[in-house]
């Protein structure tokens, strides 16, 4: 089944606590990204991937950080997580990039974080 | 930048054609509107893109207007399952690779 997966589903943590999210699909997609998902707000880009150890930022990249060192995995990495991170975060991965027929996303279920 | 705009929440009864509209007045011509549900806090699920012509699938019908600034998403036979936040996305101007995601429309199907 094609699929996006991410984990953990739900974290507590205390502030200064660093902490990874993974994030790992199935479909030998190219296209990644991270978002986060506030109250009342749609989605906001956090990082994206290209490709295998070709990342960028999106529009929140200040305090996290993203690998792609395998094409399927593309880990959110919060070194030093702070209160104002704890939001619902989700993982979406694509074949084709952006602005053309194949950009089609596939979420992953999210991650419910909470910094205290 | 470009962004699109949508009304905060509709009502439809069950069974009956929910359309969403939404403004993306701003859109340059080769590029594509998407459509995304949210249900509940689950992950966003693709539903369809257009780029001029009218689109159809299994999931719904995208209208697009003939100058490109508006859209319509036309769910034919609205059930409770449609329930949801939907969004209208396009490009951001000052990027290859970024959606702009706004709030949304959240759809309430009544019984």
């Amino acid at each position: 089944e094609a699929q996006v997966t991410q984990n953990p589903r739900y974290l507590i943590t205390v502030t200064g606590k660093k902490l990874t999210v993974t994030c790992s699909q199935n479909m030998n997609h190219e296209y990644m990204s991270w978002y986060r998902q506030d109250p009342g707000l749609g989605l906001r880009q956090i990082y994206y991937s290209m490709n295998v150890e070709v990342t960028d930022k999106g529009d929140v990249p200040e305090g996290y950080k993203v690998s792609r060192k395998e094409k399927r995995n593309f880990p959110l990495i919060l070194e030093s997580p702070s209160p104002n991170q704890t939001s619902l975060y989700f993982c979406a991965s694509s074949f084709g990039p952006i602005g053309t027929h194949a950009y089609k996303q596939y979420f992953g279920p999210g991650t419910r974080l909470t910094v205290t | 930048d470009a962004k699109t705009t949508q009304p905060p929440s509709m009502d439809c009864a069950e069974g009956r054609a929910a359309n969403l509209p939404c403004n993306h007045s701003t859109i340059s011509g080769n590029e594509y509107v998407y459509w995304y549900r949210q249900i509940h806090s689950q992950g966003p699920q693709y539903i369809i893109h257009g780029l001029k012509n009218n689109e159809t699938n299994e999931m719904a019908s995208l209208i697009i207007t003939e100058d490109r600034k508006s859209s319509t998403l036309i769910l034919p036979h609205a059930t409770l399952r449609d329930t949801a936040v939907y969004y209208c996305i396009v490009r951001a101007m000052d990027s290859n690779y970024q959606l702009i995601w706004g709030a949304g429309t959240k759809l309430i199907i009544k019984p």
